[in-house]
């Protein structure tokens, strides 16, 4: 399996509180990414981050923003979480977006619960 | 990005072959068809990909027609374990892949 790891893996917090989710990986892939999961609405993708310092906005980046310093790290932050972030929170990386070498691998996922 | 429509679910029995077709009517020349497997409390894991006709893996098999507006995934031989949600994803040389609600398969004994 791709070492990927998430941090933490349950949280549960208050409207109104600020979260930041971390995704770490080993294998120095260029390309991570963060999703998040409801029923109904399948994996949305929040943000991306195509290099260090270097991210883009996905379909669903609002109340939502990322930060990324090292290659291994990128960071996910609700500055004010709401009930409506409740959801599960996937960490992808992948080594290419070329189109015929682009498979992404998933992290565990974390699940976030706002009260 | 082609915007790709699933089946919402399906059940199966164990030891049965399973084809789980995906339409793609406005698939782009230079798109890839991909297909991603996700089982409960986990991230989704890469089955198999193809542009043309007919690919296997020691997974799966991924046929594409020739007009390219339609993919089947194909199980073969199902056993409990692949009871999953299966995504069809569409695109090239982007990362805003769009993974949609998937269908889900549901293998019986």
């Amino acid at each position: 399996d791709a070492g990927i790891t998430q941090s933490p893996r349950h949280k549960v917090t208050e409207t109104g509180t600020p979260v930041t989710l971390r995704c770490h990986q080993t294998e120095n892939h260029r390309y991570m990414y963060w999703y998040r999961q409801d029923p109904g609405h399948g994996l949305r993708l929040i943000h991306y981050s195509y290099g260090v310092k270097d991210t883009d906005k996905g379909e669903v980046s609002d109340g939502y923003s990322v930060s990324r310093s090292k290659t291994e790290d990128f960071l996910l932050t609700l500055e004010s979480a709401t009930s409506s972030q409740t959801s599960v929170y996937f960490c992808a990386i992948s080594e290419s977006i070329a189109r015929e070498n682009n498979e992404q691998f998933f992290g565990p996922g974390t699940r976030l619960t706002v009260l | 990005l082609a915007k790709t429509t699933q089946p919402i679910s399906m059940d199966s029995y164990e030891g049965q072959e399973v084809n789980i077709t995906c339409s793609h009517n406005n698939i782009a020349t230079n798109d890839y068809i991909t297909w991603y497997q996700q089982f409960p409390s986990q991230g989704p894991r890469f089955i198999i990909q193809g542009y043309k006709t007919k690919v296997t893996n020691e997974v799966a098999s991924l046929f594409i027609p020739a007009d390219r507006k339609s993919s089947t995934l194909s199980l073969p031989r199902v056993s409990l374990s692949d009871t999953a949600v299966y995504y069809c994803l569409v695109g090239s040389g982007t990362y805003k892949y769009i993974f949609g609600t998937g269908t889900r398969l549901k293998v019986l004994a």
